[in-house]
């Protein structure tokens, strides 16, 4: 399953709404996380099962969709929040990743 | 608190082998599936492969099947990627990480590197 992230990057103020999306090329239901990584560090899950935040994720943090079309949103964009994001399927073997957004400072 | 340390990075020459450690503490590792993800340089994530938490099932990525073998010591709380046989393509930042549910990937370890150069 090829996993597509769009865009590629993202240019947003600090405060502002960030919405993007990820796209699998056959259905994975709502088999799908997101995770968040800062340069130099390991990703960190933020949402799995589509739309379930992880442990200690902040409420401006969300996800959305099943199937084959998924969006995270970041509802008002903090300083820490800028960094590359990438979707995830765990529908079946092998898992695979998107290309990842990577939001900047605009 | 719950963390995952990998350790045995280092630079080999193609056909060579390594062998990566990740040493887990703070929750029961013999009750979770691991896996291992890659980053080559300046690149995003590539699933490497999975070990359920008894060692009993275990899967690869097609780019790895054959040449890696995953493995655990659930007695040393230590998950194991050997590899063999490395070619360029290999260069990576390796993680280890530990399923979540469904296989979500939830606690990451700060990653080590692999340098396959001659």
């Amino acid at each position: 399953i090829v996993m597509t992230q769009a865009p590629a990057t993202l240019s947003v103020s600090p405060g502002e709404r960030a919405t993007f999306s990820c796209r699998a090329s056959q259905s994975v239901s709502s088999n799908l996380a997101w995770y968040q990584q800062k340069p130099g560090q390991g990703p960190r899950l933020l949402i799995y099962g589509a739309s379930i935040r992880a442990t200690g994720i902040p409420a401006r943090f969300s996800g959305s969709g099943s199937g084959t079309e998924f969006t995270l949103t970041i509802s008002s964009l903090q300083s820490e929040d800028f960094a590359v994001y990438y979707c995830q399927h765990y529908n079946n073997w092998p898992l695979t990743f998107g290309g990842g957004t990577k939001v900047e400072i605009k | 608190q719950v963390q995952l340390a990998e350790s045995g990075g280092g630079v080999v020459q193609p056909g060579g082998s390594l062998r990566l450690s990740c040493a887990a503490s703070g929750f029961t590792f013999s009750n979770y599936g691991m896996h291992w993800v890659r980053q080559a340089p300046d690149e995003g994530l590539e699933w490497v492969a999975f070990i359920q938490y008894d060692g009993g099932n275990k899967y690869y990525a097609d780019s790895v099947r054959g040449r890696f073998t995953i493995s655990r010591d659930n007695s040393k709380n230590t998950l194991y990627l050997q590899m063999n046989s490395l070619r360029a393509d290999d260069t990576a930042v390796y993680y280890c990480a530990k399923r979540w549910g469904n296989d979500a990937l939830d606690i990451w370890g700060q990653g080590t590197m692999v340098t396959v150069s001659s």
